[in-house]
């Protein structure tokens, strides 16, 4: 069966400072992958997917970035972070074209 | 642009209530439609789905239709439980730039007191 993990589950950052979360699926391979973030009392903002290794499209414009170094590993990164990049990250997979399937979530809160 | 719009909550129900949530949607052609449920500090869960019209998703309970002539892919429940407290959204599929993603509605909180 397929699973997708994140972490850190947590992260408490200084504004100004770098972030890398990193998100990997298991039990199937060239999924589509996809970040969202979640702001407190808000819906899902889709920020990037990716259809296959080093494909990439950004949704909106932001200070934030993602990698796709192998199949099944999505990375989300940022240079240095603002207040309001505080959120909840989801990362999902799809292997068919609609249906998409979600990760735990990391928590990320910008002080 | 496709969208979906959805009841705004909160919504706070008794143990063994009757639940429907609202959900309507635009999009051009034949999207599928989803209903997902999020647990407070947890991920989303896909709870249901529907493909095409008159389609109808069920799972736990719950229920929804596909109703192509209203536009509308409401949740349904006939006897909530405690358990069911949870943020709810609906989904539609859209493809966009030739890649297909889903459109989220904004949610909506069910409360459910014993």
């Amino acid at each position: 069966s397929q699973t997708i993990h994140q972490w850190p589950a947590t992260l408490v950052q200084p504004v100004g400072s770098p972030l890398s979360l990193e998100c990997t699926v298991e039990g199937t391979s060239n999924p589509n992958l996809y970040w969202y973030r979640q702001a407190a009392g808000r819906g899902l903002q889709l920020l990037f997917y990716s259809v296959g290794i080093g494909q990439i499209s950004s949704e909106v414009p932001q200070n934030l970035s993602a990698s796709r170094p192998q199949d099944r590993q999505f990375i989300l990164s940022s240079k240095k972070l603002l207040l309001s990049d505080s959120g909840f990250y989801l990362c999902a997979w799809s292997a068919w074209p609609s249906e998409q399937y979600f990760g735990p979530g990391t928590r990320l809160t910008v002080t | 642009g496709d969208s979906v719009t959805q009841m705004e909550g909160p919504v706070t129900l008794s143990e063994e209530a009757f639940l429907t949530i609202n959900c309507t949607y635009t999009a051009t052609g034949y999207p599928s439609l989803f209903w997902y449920v999020q647990y407070p500090g947890e991920g989303l869960q896909l709870l249901l789905k529907a493909t095409k019209a008159d389609d109808k998703g069920s799972n736990k309970g719950f229920e929804a239709t596909y109703r192509k002539e209203t536009t509308s892919f409401h949740l349904e429940k006939g006897s909530v439980q405690v358990s069911d407290s949870a943020v709810y959204f609906c989904a539609l599929s859209a493809t966009q730039g030739g890649s297909e993603k889903l459109v989220f509605g904004k949610g909506t909180k069910l409360t459910v007191n014993p």
